[in-house]
């Protein structure tokens, strides 16, 4: 049972343009949120978190939207940058405090 | 960000024998670790929680017996796999948490197993 689910596999962009992730949860038991970007044969780098009371949180070029409702989130980057091709995960905790991972989304941004 | 390191980085071992892994985490001190595993192009599955000074918490459908995992002190856990076999190949990735709140969690580099 995939509680957190990314259904897009693959993402491409344009160097400068907006990427967004999507993100979708099921458990509404979930109250914190967060953004991992990995690299091949690297572990998770976090990226941005979000709490449950809130609807969006901005750091930088990497903004993430929260719609309780909808059970959705996603990650705004902008501008995009080669650098950011990677694999980002979206992640999601509730009372337990464990860390479930939607099964990723593969940017690349191309020039 | 606070470091956590995880050693090796790459491991090759032979069908029967057991192979460790460790996760330290260098500049804090962490009270709860978790591993995780990953399969080609899938999500990170939680292996179990690991908390210093206690037996770990094992996910349902993973075998304690066959992950070992001690966390011996605040700095330091680690994963055994026993008797593995080539169905154990993966990459394995350990995280510690500084505090509470889930943004604190840092993963280490994770170490890739092949069970030849």
């Amino acid at each position: 049972d995939q509680q957190v689910k990314q259904n897009s596999p693959s993402l491409s962009v344009q160097e400068g343009r907006i990427s967004i992730l999507n993100c979708d949860y099921t458990n509404s038991m979930f109250d914190y949120f967060l953004w991992y970007k990995k690299y091949p044969a690297e572990g998770p780098t976090f990226l941005i978190s979000i709490s449950s009371i809130k609807d969006k949180n901005e750091d930088g070029r990497f903004t993430v939207f929260l719609n309780k409702s909808a059970k959705h989130l996603s990650l705004h980057i902008v501008p995009s940058q080669p650098g950011d091709s990677a694999v980002y995960f979206c992640a999601a905790s509730g009372s337990a405090s464990k860390l479930t991972f939607g099964t990723g989304t593969r940017l690349q941004v191309t020039l | 960000g606070a470091v956590v390191s995880q050693h090796p980085s790459r491991v090759i071992c032979k069908s029967g024998t057991s192979v460790k892994i460790e996760c330290r985490s260098l500049d804090f001190q962490a009270t709860t670790m978790f591993w995780y595993r990953q399969f080609p192009k899938q999500s990170l599955m939680l292996m179990a929680t690991s908390n210093e000074g206690s037996k770990a918490t094992y996910e349902q459908g993973v075998e304690k017996d066959k992950f070992l995992i001690n966390h011996a002190s605040l700095t330091l856990s680690t994963l055994t796999v026993t008797s593995a076999h080539p169905e154990d190949s993966s990459f394995y990735i350990c995280s510690a948490r500084v505090s509470r709140r889930n943004t604190e969690a840092f993963f280490g580099q994770g170490t890739r197993l092949t069970v030849v």
